[in-house]
């Protein structure tokens, strides 16, 4: 079955403890992307990635990091999290990226304490 | 960088009429307007889009429009069921890969 999937799915933490949400496809997509969705905010854009060991910040990257090594996986790094990246965060990828139908991940709901 | 504003926010209809929701983008860069679909505790679901070449695209009882020369675009529900309750998306994308999203839309349709 062609899917995005991510983990974990629910993950409650502790502010500065290094985590790593994964996102992998099944696709052979080239273009993957993080968004983290906040009430009242829509989906805002962290990272995305064209193709394989090429990133680019979204519009909140902050506090973030990413990398792309392979073609199917597109990990989540955070560092040291802090209480404003309690989101619910979703990875997506589409097979051509620029003007293509993006296919969402379940969502990983993260809460930082 | 981009900016999607998206109306209005919430959106009560009764079942059968119909529903319109507009965006404006703010970069003439961005050639690439697609619409989600989201449920209550579900991952966006694409349900139509549109390319800047094309000023209208329908799909059954769903039809997107868009003004390039204005920088909006728009969605439009016809014959609305309560089965299309849901928060509504809007997007602009560049070939850059950059997309940006509204804020949504929530659409309740009562039976």
């Amino acid at each position: 079955e062609a899917q995005v999937t991510q983990n974990p799915r629910y993950l409650i933490t502790v502010t500065g403890k290094k985590l790593t949400v994964t996102c992998s496809q099944n696709m052979n997509h080239e273009y993957m992307s993080w968004y983290r969705q906040d009430p009242g905010l829509g989906l805002r854009q962290i990272y995305y990635s064209m193709n394989v060991e090429v990133t680019d910040k979204g519009d909140v990257p902050e506090g973030y990091k990413v990398s792309r090594k392979e073609k199917r996986n597109f990990p989540l790094i955070l560092e040291s999290p802090s209480p404003n990246q309690t989101s619910l965060y979703f990875c997506a990828s589409s097979y051509r990226g620029r003007t293509d139908t993006q296919y969402f991940g379940p969502g990983t709901r993260l809460t930082v304490l | 960088g981009e900016n999607v504003e998206q109306h209005p926010s919430t959106l009560s209809v009764q079942e059968g009429d119909s529903a319109v929701i507009k965006c404006t983008y703010s970069d003439s860069a961005s050639n690439y307007f697609p619409w989600y679909k989201q449920e209550l505790g579900k991952r966006p679901q694409l349900i139509i889009d549109i390319r800047s070449n094309v000023g209208e695209k329908k799909d059954q009882r769903i039809a997107v429009t868009l003004n390039k020369t204005a920088k909006h675009f728009s969605l439009h529900i016809t014959e609305t069921q309560p089965e299309d309750s849901a928060v509504y998306f809007c997007a602009a994308s560049d070939y850059a890969g950059k997309s940006t999203f509204g804020d949504g839309t929530t659409l309740t349709v009562k039976p």
